[in-house]
């Protein structure tokens, strides 16, 4: 079974730009949750998403946004991008039926932001 | 709020010794879960160990064992006969049923041959 992938795996922006990552989960999982991890920060969670609902959000800036298809492919976008927004962005997938189910973490996009 | 907290940044370990790493949560939930993620330097971040919080029994899996302490809120991580393989950075990951976990800052561990 192909695990969680994420596109693209690099990505150089300057400041003011937007960008989308994409994701791509575990077949048959439903639930796909996106992180930030810096050094020092660990991963700070941003949002989780299940059948294309949004269940829960952490304490970013609206500038980011996700969403996420019908067949449970999630995509995360920031506008106006900071050099604070440089970082490791991760996607993990799971089944989704309860909270307490593994993730199933992808490989990251390393995004820099000049 | 609900944090977790990674107080040993980096740690090392000779080959084969055991280590603990330590983590600690806050939370005014009494039930939950709480897991051990390793990020090798490749960066896929896998589970290592899960706990849940209803059970008493430490839960173990081959060489990884927790010491879970409800009340003083305390998750670590031991490593018996460590391996080359098993450097990486470490991460405690509290999830209380709201469909977020919440990662603590990590732990480095480097094995020394």
């Amino acid at each position: 079974k192909a695990g969680v992938t994420q596109t693209p795996r690099y990505l150089i922006k300057t400041r003011g730009q937007q960008v989308t990552l994409s994701c791509s989960p575990i077949s048959g999982h439903r639930s796909v949750s996106w992180y930030q991890q810096t050094p020092g920060q660990g991963l700070q969670f941003l949002f989780e998403y299940f059948s294309e609902t949004q269940r829960n959000k952490g304490n970013f800036p609206g500038r980011f946004s996700g969403r996420q298809f019908s067949n449970s492919r999630s995509e995360m976008n920031v506008s106006t991008l900071e050099l604070g927004d440089s970082a490791l962005y991760l996607c993990a997938s799971s089944w989704g039926g309860d909270s307490y189910n593994e993730q199933f973490f992808g490989p990251g996009t390393r995004l820099t932001v000049l | 709020a609900q944090t977790v907290t990674q107080s040993q940044p980096e740690m090392s370990v000779q080959e084969a010794e055991t280590v603990t790493l330590s983590c600690t949560y806050d939370t005014s939930e009494s039930d939950y879960y709480l897991f051990w993620y390793k990020q090798p330097p490749s960066r896929q971040m896998i589970l290592v160990i899960r706990q849940e919080a209803y059970k008493q029994q430490n839960a173990t899996e081959n060489r990884f064992s927790v010491n879970f302490q409800k009340a003083a809120k305390s998750f670590s991580l031991k490593i018996s006969d460590s391996q080359l393989g098993d450097a990486a950075m470490y991460f405690c990951a509290y999830i209380p049923g709201t469909y977020k976990y919440i990662f603590g800052t990590g732990t480095r561990l480097k094995v020394l041959a």
